[in-house]
């Protein structure tokens, strides 16, 4: 089955402890991307990579690390987390072209305390 | 105020009626697409329209696009209780950075 995972689910941490969430997808994508998602504020893009070892900056990439070692994983990084980036995260991945589908994957809660 | 913002924010209605949301953008773009989020969880692909488009049909959905006014909008036929949830547009422009819009959020009434 064609999917996008993210792992945990849900996390509960304290402020600067080095974390990070997996992304992987099966479908063989170029684009991968991760956003945040927050009450009143939609979506909004933290990082986004076309290719290996190829990464851009979205709107919102300050506190965040993301590597792209391997063309199925793209995981992220918060090398010191903040109170702040309490939100919900989600992965999504697409082929090359700009009006190939995003695939999305099912959200990791982060809570910051 | 952010590209992609939709109107209404929410938007209350009867099962079987049609339900219409809109979509304003800032900037040109090389497409629109419209998804769908369930109570959090992850977003869904309904329907994308590439920017030399006027009108698009999805079983039944219909999608419009104005770029001479920078705006969309869905329409949502013979709703169902099941069409319940958050719907946003993204925009896409030449680059990847996708900006998504802040979300209506439907509620069909059985």
């Amino acid at each position: 089955e064609a999917q996008v995972t993210q792992n945990p689910r849900y996390l509960i941490t304290v402020t600067g402890k080095k974390l990070t969430v997996t992304c992987s997808q099966n479908m063989n994508h170029e684009y991968m991307s991760w956003y945040r998602q927050d009450p009143g504020l939609g979506l909004r893009q933290i990082y986004y990579s076309m290719n290996v070892e190829v990464t851009d900056k979205g709107d919102v990439p300050e506190g965040y690390k993301v590597s792209r070692k391997e063309k199925r994983n793209f995981p992220l990084i918060l090398e010191s987390p903040s109170p702040n980036q309490t939100s919900l995260y989600f992965c999504a991945s697409a082929g090359r072209k700009l009006t190939d589908t995003q695939y999305f994957g099912p959200g990791t809660r982060l809570t910051v305390l | 105020s952010q590209q992609g913002e939709e109107d209404p924010q929410a938007l209350s209605i009867q099962e079987g009626e049609n339900a219409t949301m809109n979509c304003s953008y800032k900037t040109s773009i090389n497409n629109l697409q419209w998804y769908r989020q369930n109570s959090g969880r992850g977003l869904v692909h309904l329907i994308l329209i590439r920017s030399n488009e006027r009108e698009k049909h999805s079983g039944r959905l219909r999608v419009t696009l104005d770029t001479s006014k920078k705006s969309s909008s869905l329409l949502i036929t013979a709703s169902r209780a099941a069409d319940t949830a958050s719907y946003f547009c993204a925009t896409a422009s030449g680059t990847y950075k996708y900006i998504f819009g802040t979300g209506t959020r439907l509620k069909v009434l059985a």
